[in-house]
Parts: structure tokens; C-alpha cells; sequence
């Protein structure tokens, strides 16, 4: 069974440019997470998706959003990059409303410059 | 919002040596994770922890869900070359909109063979 799958594995954007991420969860988990690990930082979360609702969002300005798909996969948007943006994104799924704990995708490395 | 300390911050031992490491928060959790990051990869579940005074085995690894539900430990016991890596804990308070995972920041092991 495949795991949580992030496209790309490295990304490079230059300061304010847009960046999208991509998150595939493991077949038959409906909950999509998100979370920036810049670091020296730790994980700090992004967003939530189940069932194709935003379900919750952490302490993060609105150029950072996305989305769920019918599909369950998920999209991470990030505005008007800065270099702080710099981190590594990664992508976690469950079973819904946290019925099974989350597996994590090998994340995003995104680099602004 | 919640706040996690994990300590030590870093470890560097020798091989065939026990290691413990520990997380205390300014709140109550319901749930305690304990993951392992190896470097580009994303962060694997080690042991769930899910009621208060719950110890849990995991191989060498041993976490505890400490009984005011504010800390948890974590053991390995009998370090090998392949323990080195980051080790993060995990608090959830569940219910509602509140299955996001709160982090550690992290402790970072290194094995000496």
C-alpha cells in the first residue's frame, strides 16, 4: 500500500512568487494536515482538510491556503513568498476526524530566494 | 495556545547506551505521540499514547503518559547506530476541530559506534 505522497520534493521559488504543493493520502484516509517545519522550529501546523472542508488552520497569514479534492488529495498554496518560507512542508493523513493516528509524506523542500 | 518544551535538545552517546528524553506542556492532553525524522524524510510514529499512567513498548522504545497528563517520556534502551535522528513528542486534545498535533521541538540523538 502506498503511503502520503508530496510532489515536488524540492522546490525553488524567488521572493513573491506563489508556490503549490502537492499532497496525495494514503488510500482510504479522508484528513489531510499540514505542517511547516522551518528550522530549529519543531512542526508547526498549517491546515486541516476532511472531507473536503478546511476543518482548522494555525497561526498562519492567509497567503498561506489550499485546498481538499474529491479525491482527497490536497493542494498548499503559498502567496507572495518571503524568504522566511523557507522550510520543509509536510503532508500527514488519517482516517478522518483522527480515527487513526496520522502518517506523514516525506515532505517539500521549499526554498525561496 | 499550547506549548510543548522537549528536552534535552540534543544527546550524543556511545552505543549500547539507554536513552530518555522527555516533554512537559502548559496543557492537558488526551493523547501523547512519540515519531522518529530521519534527515529528508518525513517524521514515523513510534508509540501512541492514549490514557493517563499508560506505559507502552515499542521494541527498546518505552513511553509513558504521565499522570497528570501534562508530560510523557520516552526511553530507548540499548542504543544502535540506526536510533540516530530526531525525535519528536506529539500532544492532541481530541474533539471538535482540535485533532491537530502539537510539537515538540525536537531532540536530536547522535549514536557513537
Amino acid at each position: 500500500e502506498a503511503g502520503v505522497t508530496q510532489s515536488p520534493t524540492h522546490l525553488i521559488k524567488t521572493r513573491g512568487q506563489q508556490a503549490t504543493l502537492r499532497c496525495s493520502p494514503i488510500s482510504g484516509h479522508t484528513s489531510v494536515y499540514w505542517y511547516q517545519q522551518a528550522l530549529g522550529l519543531g512542526l508547526q501546523f498549517l491546515l486541516w482538510y476532511d472531507e473536503g472542508e478546511e476543518r482548522n488552520r494555525g497561526n498562519f497569514p492567509p497567503r498561506f491556503s489550499g485546498r481538499q479534492f474529491p479525491n482527497y488529495s490536497s493542494e498548499l498554496n503559498v502567496n507572495a513568498l518571503e524568504l522566511e518560507d523557507s522550510a520543509l512542508y509536510l503532508c500527514a493523513s488519517s482516517s478522518g476526524q483522527g480515527y487513526t493516528e496520522a502518517f506523514f509524506g516525506q515532505g517539500t523542500r521549499l526554498t525561496v530566494v | 495556545g499550547q506549548q510543548l518544551n522537549q528536552s534535552p535538545q540534543s544527546m550524543f552517546i556511545q552505543e549500547g547506551e539507554d536513552v530518555s528524553m522527555n516533554c512537559t506542556s502548559s496543557s492537558i492532553f488526551n493523547t501523547w505521540l512519540w515519531y522518529k525524522q530521519d534527515p529528508g524524510e518525513g517524521p514515523v510514529l513510534l508509540i501512541a499514547l492514549y490514557k493517563a499512567g499508560e506505559l507502552t513498548s515499542n521494541g527498546r522504545l518505552t513511553a509513558q503518559f504521565g499522570i497528570t497528563r501534562k508530560d510523557s517520556f520516552l526511553n530507548i534502551s540499548a542504543s544502535i547506530p540506526s536510533d540516530v535522528g530526531i525525535y519528536f513528542c506529539a500532544g492532541r486534545i481530541s474533539g471538535g476541530s482540535n485533532y491537530k498535533l502539537t510539537f515538540g521541538k525536537g531532540t536530536l540523538l547522535t549514536v557513537n559506534p
